[in-house]
């Protein structure tokens, strides 16, 4: 079972838009439509920001948006705000089981 | 309000047990899959165990089977992880957590120090 693949930094300026990529494979990412998106930040627990791929949880802003293509997850957050500099997860679900990835470090500029 | 407060951290020596229990509060703990996902140190999530909602299926990460059992208690809204001949890779934060295939709430972590 081997961790999903992201990016290890993304960075943009307050404002703009970024894209953090998940590349997994048919069986984990390809094979479902079970992708979440959590943000951590320094020293707090995870916070889920996408679920299922595009569902965003009640309180989340809507300047974060989730869609997939194939093998590969992507997580876009719009107008860029200094409170998003955080670590960004991704995951997926795979018979029985959930892959992480390795997280991707976005730093507003 | 939605709780999850994790305990039972601590330090312990390799090959040594150490069972973490979760208490559970503001939803309704017995419909609810619940998970553990560890941090080590400086690194990434990783999934360690998901329980279905009665108990029923329970399924672990290959590196800690036959090592780690996942239960719980709906009566008490409890979950728990009991975990046996601990290495030094399983140092870690533990997070409690609810959901299956996508986890919702997060306990705040309990960290777990395996060394000697």
């Amino acid at each position: 079972q081997s961790a999903l693949t992201q990016p290890a930094s993304v960075s943009g300026s307050p404002g703009q838009s970024i894209t953090v990529s998940c590349t997994g494979i048919s069986s984990d990412v390809g094979g479902y439509n079970y992708v979440s998106w959590y943000q951590q930040h320094p020293g707090k627990a995870p916070k889920l920001m996408i679920y299922e791929v595009t569902n965003r949880p009640s309180g989340v802003p809507d300047r974060f948006s989730g869609s997939k293509s194939g093998n590969t997850a992507s997580l876009t957050i719009s107008g860029l705000q200094a409170e998003d500099e955080a670590y960004y997860y991704c995951s997926s679900y795979t018979s029985s089981s959930t892959l992480f990835g390795g997280g991707t470090k976005l730093t507003v500029l | 309000e939605v709780q999850l407060v994790e305990s039972g951290g601590g330090l312990v020596q390799p090959g040594g047990s150490l069972r973490l229990s979760c208490a559970a509060s503001g939803f309704t703990f017995r419909t609810s899959w619940m998970s553990w996902v560890r941090q080590a140190p400086g690194k990434g999530l990783e999934w360690v165990a998901d329980i279905k909602t009665d108990g029923s299926e329970k399924y672990y990460v290959d590196s800690v089977k036959g090592r780690f059992t996942i239960s719980r208690d709906n009566a008490k809204k409890s979950l728990y992880l009991q975990m046996n001949s601990l290495r030094a890779e399983d140092t870690a934060v533990y997070y409690c957590t609810r959901g299956h295939w996508g986890r919702d709430y997060w306990g705040q972590g309990t960290l777990v120090t395996v060394s000697s």
